[in-house]
């Protein structure tokens, strides 16, 4: 069956620190992989999203991920924090015969100042 | 830049009664979806429509469920007899095409008491 695993449900990093939110997926076919952000009192966000192709995938706000088949996981990174970037953070896997996304269960990012 | 709405974004409700919960799918998409965080959980998939049909349903989405896309514009989540166990967030989102991202709105923070 399929899943998404975040192993970490919070992290704290001071702020301008670098950044790596886990993410590992379970999954029989190449993944279509996405990391949403969610803010208090706000809906889900997209960062990124990887569907083929170059397996390191850029997204806004300055975060990147990285897929790697090898390891099943879709790390997020951000080389430096800023304040505004605590949230919560979901990584998800999108089941290619029916649409739906699959989430893991969310990492929560303290930034320090 | 268009998004997904939804309506109400708080709702209390007696355990019993019927719930319908709002939403507006960004105009040009044609897939639909509702997924359902309960507190301290992740985020789930509840039902995915299609077409005028649904397209696929979890096991949470039994018979006191239903959804309705009674306009050209509206997507409603019916809960028929709330139950405790249905206090959650519920979050709507739409895409163009099935294997596109995603857009999710704000959610609707339902309470059942």
């Amino acid at each position: 069956a399929q899943s998404v695993t975040q192993p970490d449900i919070h992290i704290t990093v001071s702020e301008g620190a670098s950044l790596e939110l886990r993410c590992n997926y379970s999954y029989g076919a190449t993944p279509y992989l996405f990391w949403y952000v969610q803010s208090p009192g706000q809906g889900l966000q997209l960062l990124l999203k990887y569907f083929s192709g170059d397996t390191l995938v850029q997204g806004i706000k300055g975060f990147e991920a990285e897929f790697k088949r090898s390891q099943s996981s879709f790390n997020l990174r951000k080389p430096s924090v800023h304040w505004s970037d605590a949230a919560e953070y979901f990584c998800a896997v999108g089941v290619r015969s029916s649409y739906k996304l699959i989430f893991g269960s969310g990492t929560r990012l303290l930034v320090r100042p | 830049e268009p998004e997904v709405t939804q309506t109400p974004s708080h709702q209390v409700t007696q355990m019993g009664q019927e719930v319908i919960l709002r939403c507006v799918p960004i105009s040009n998409h044609l897939y639909f979806y509702w997924y359902r965080q309960i507190l301290g959980q992740k985020v789930e998939f509840l039902v995915s429509f299609y077409n005028n049909e649904i397209s696929e349903k979890s096991e949470i989405f039994d018979d006191q469920f239903s959804v309705e896309r009674p306009d050209g514009s509206n997507f409603t989540l019916k809960i028929r007899s709330t139950k405790l166990e249905d206090s959650a967030m519920y979050f709507c989102a739409s895409n163009r095409a099935g294997v596109e991202t995603q857009y999710f709105g704000p959610g609707t923070r339902l309470l059942v008491l």
